[in-house]
């Protein structure tokens, strides 16, 4: 079964000091992985997918299938980065997704 | 244009009670999809709707909960006889098609039964 674990449920970081939000997954076969954030008052919203390999608003992450992580990262934090972050799984060719628990991730000035 | 939009934004309803929360996709989008998020959880699928296709109902708790799509376009979702383990954000999706693309998510429909 798809499996998306974020052992973080808070992350509070400083204003420009570097961020890693973890995301570890199990999935048999060939996975897509997904980050979605929440900002205050907002929709979940999609902030980046593996298999685009883009930068969103500083934010990478890769996918290490020796490993089975996804980790988003941001080597400067900045204080509009405060939000909900949510990982997700699904197949390639996906229709549903597996989503984490969630981090929850305050910058500080 | 308009995002998805779902109704109502809250909803209170007693125990034993069903209630409809409805979903409206961004127009053209052909896939439609409902989660849930209870308290301390991650969003669970329920439903996924594509096109003219037999609905995968595969994430529906029980089968006091149902959906259905009208036309293609607005969906429904209808809990019967609520319990208060059914209290959650109900978030809908739809994207333009279905495998692979960007599903964009309503802002969710608050449920609470006491």
């Amino acid at each position: 079964a798809q499996r998306v674990t974020q052992p973080e449920k808070l992350l509070s970081v400083f204003k420009g000091a570097p961020v890693e939000l973890k995301c570890n997954y199990s999935y048999s076969g060939s996975p897509e992985l997904f980050w979605y954030v929440q900002y205050s008052r907002q929709r979940l919203q999609l902030l980046l997918r593996h298999i685009s390999r883009e930068s969103i608003k500083g934010f990478t992450a890769d996918l290490n299938k020796g490993e089975t992580s996804f980790h988003l990262k941001k080597p400067f934090a900045q204080e509009e980065d405060s939000a909900m972050y949510y990982c997700a799984i699904g197949r390639l060719g996906f229709q549903k997704l597996v989503f984490g628990t969630g981090t929850r991730l305050l910058v500080s000035p | 244009g308009a995002g998805v939009s779902q109704s109502p934004s809250n909803k209170v309803t007693e125990k034993g009670k069903d209630v409809e929360l409805r979903c409206d996709p961004i127009s053209g989008h052909t896939a439609l999809y409902w989660y849930r998020q209870s308290l301390g959880q991650g969003l669970e699928f329920l439903i996924y709707f594509q096109g003219n296709s037999a609905p995968d109902k595969s994430g529906l708790p029980s089968d006091r909960f149902s959906a259905e799509r009208t036309g293609g376009s607005v969906s429904t979702l209808t809990i019967q006889r609520t319990q208060q383990e059914d209290s959650a954000v109900y978030l809908c999706a739809s994207s333009l098609g279905g495998a692979g693309d960007t599903q964009y998510f309503g802002p969710g429909t608050r449920l609470t039964v006491l």
